[in-house]
């Protein structure tokens, strides 16, 4: 069972929809992050939130924004996307944000789907 | 910049023997974390082992083990008694001590294991 939640699971949107993706974790972490990742590559950063403020954009489009309401919740609103923004979304978290040994847990991610 | 490099796009094992995935990475930082990450088909990625450059003794967990040269940069991951539930992509990590938590991931390797 996957201690990092995300939902939905799968996800259908035009061009001009706006929707949400969340992401969930009870475990205390306090730094959590959003992944993109096309098919057979591995998983792009977007950002990552540390002690629930963003600590890294990385140069990501508008058309993605990021929101931490608390320590447990992060989710990520979509608007006006792109058929090349289709991809599975993954959510991870890790005990703190800073460098060291503490794994990410990721969570089973949403497949979006840009029509 | 750090990089990690998987140079074997895809590998094959029989069932219930041994097969090493090779990773090296660049880096001109001195602490640093090391970490191998598998998902499966069913695309949640798990933690399967992680080494501190500190450290020596390279990590085992039960059935995987890795091969640390640090004057090489080399960190490949050796799993033992290979399962049909071992197949899977699996990806090199690498995150610094200074950084944000920011994981660096190599290209992935994907496992067949045959029966």
């Amino acid at each position: 069972d996957t201690e990092v939640t995300q939902t939905p699971k799968h996800l259908v949107m035009g061009m001009t929809n706006k929707k949400s993706l969340k992401c969930e974790q009870h475990m205390g972490h306090r730094a959590m992050y959003w992944y993109k990742q096309k098919a057979k590559k591995p998983p792009e950063l977007m950002f990552v939130y540390s002690y629930e403020k963003l600590s890294i954009n990385e140069s990501v489009p508008s058309r993605f924004s990021p929101e931490c309401p608390n320590s447990s919740l992060l989710n990520l609103h979509l608007h006006a996307l792109q058929p090349e923004d289709s991809a599975l979304y993954l959510c991870a978290s890790s005990l703190t944000g800073g460098g060291g040994n503490q794994p990410q847990h990721f969570g089973d991610g949403t497949r979006l789907s840009i029509l | 910049a750090q990089t990690v490099t998987q140079s074997q796009p895809e590998m094959s094992v029989q069932e219930a023997e041994t097969v090493t995935l090779s990773c090296t990475y660049d880096t001109s930082e001195s602490d640093y974390y090391l970490f191998w990450y598998k998902q499966p088909p069913s695309r949640q990625m798990i933690l399967v082992i992680r080494q501190e450059a500190y450290k020596q003794q390279n990590a085992t967990e039960n059935r995987f083990s890795v091969n640390f040269q640090k004057a090489a940069k080399s960190f490949s991951l050796k799993i033992s008694d290979s399962q049909l539930g071992d197949a899977a992509m699996y990806f090199c990590a690498y995150r610094g001590s200074s950084n944000t938590g920011k994981l660096i991931f190599g290209q992935g390797t994907t496992l067949q294991v045959k029966p």
